[in-house]
């Protein structure tokens, strides 16, 4: 079973601008979890999708925000880039059957100049 | 007051040895599960172990086993024979029931195994 995948890997922007980042599941998986990776906050949780839905929020501001579609497939947008958006951004998806342990994707590391 | 703490930054051992990351937590959540993950430098972070809160028995796979302390809220990782690619960034969690699927992590410990 492929594991999943994000897109881009790597991503450069510049201040003001707005990224999206996509994130595929494992095959069944329908719960999807977005989380930011930065040397000074560590990891921590942004958001999680099930079913289309937003079913939890991490703390971080409007300017983050994500979706998911039909086949469970999900990004995640940021509007209006600020330099501490740079970080590796990590997508984990779950289910059910996988006892709701998260298995993560290879990130999509952005650099905000 | 942190959730998870990880208290050793950065480690060395020595190839085909043993070697324990501490891990402690805190909540008030009767229902709630630890994982253990590990980050190549690649950046993908891999599962590598689960305990449930309920569980009787510590958690093992492999090389890894999970010694598990409830009263103490201790969840050590402790990784048997290392192997040179065993060096790498590895994080404990932990998914409270009350807070759905978010993982909440620690500082990390960085663990380098020495030929």
């Amino acid at each position: 079973k492929a594991g999943v995948t994000q897109t881009p890997r790597y991503l450069i922007k510049t201040r003001g601008q707005q990224v999206t980042l996509s994130c595929s599941p494992i095959s069944g998986h329908r719960s999807v979890s977005w989380y930011q990776q930065t040397p000074g906050q560590g990891l921590q949780f942004l958001f999680e999708y099930f079913s289309e839905t937003q079913r939890n929020k991490g703390n971080f501001p409007g300017r983050f925000s994500g979706r998911q579609f039909s086949n469970s497939r999900s990004e995640m947008n940021v509007s209006t880039l600020e330099l501490g958006d740079s970080a590796l951004y990590l997508c984990a998806s779950s289910s059910r059957t996988s006892g709701e342990t998260q298995y993560f994707g290879p990130g999509t590391r952005l650099l905000v100049l | 007051a942190q959730k998870i703490t990880q208290t050793q930054p950065g480690m060395f051992v020595q190839e085909k040895e043993a070697v324990t990351l501490d891990c402690t937590y805190d909540t008030s959540d009767p229902s709630y599960g630890l994982f253990w993950y590990k980050q190549p430098s690649s950046g993908e972070m891999i599962f590598l172990i689960y305990q449930g809160s309920y569980d009787q028995q510590n958690a093992t796979e492999g090389r890894y086993s999970l010694n598990f302390q409830k009263a103490r809220k201790s969840a050590n990782l402790v990784i048997s024979a290392s192997q040179l690619g065993d060096s790498a960034m590895y994080f404990c969690a932990m998914r409270e029931i009350g807070a759905g699927n978010m993982l909440t992590f620690g500082g990390g410990t960085r663990l380098m195994v020495k030929p």
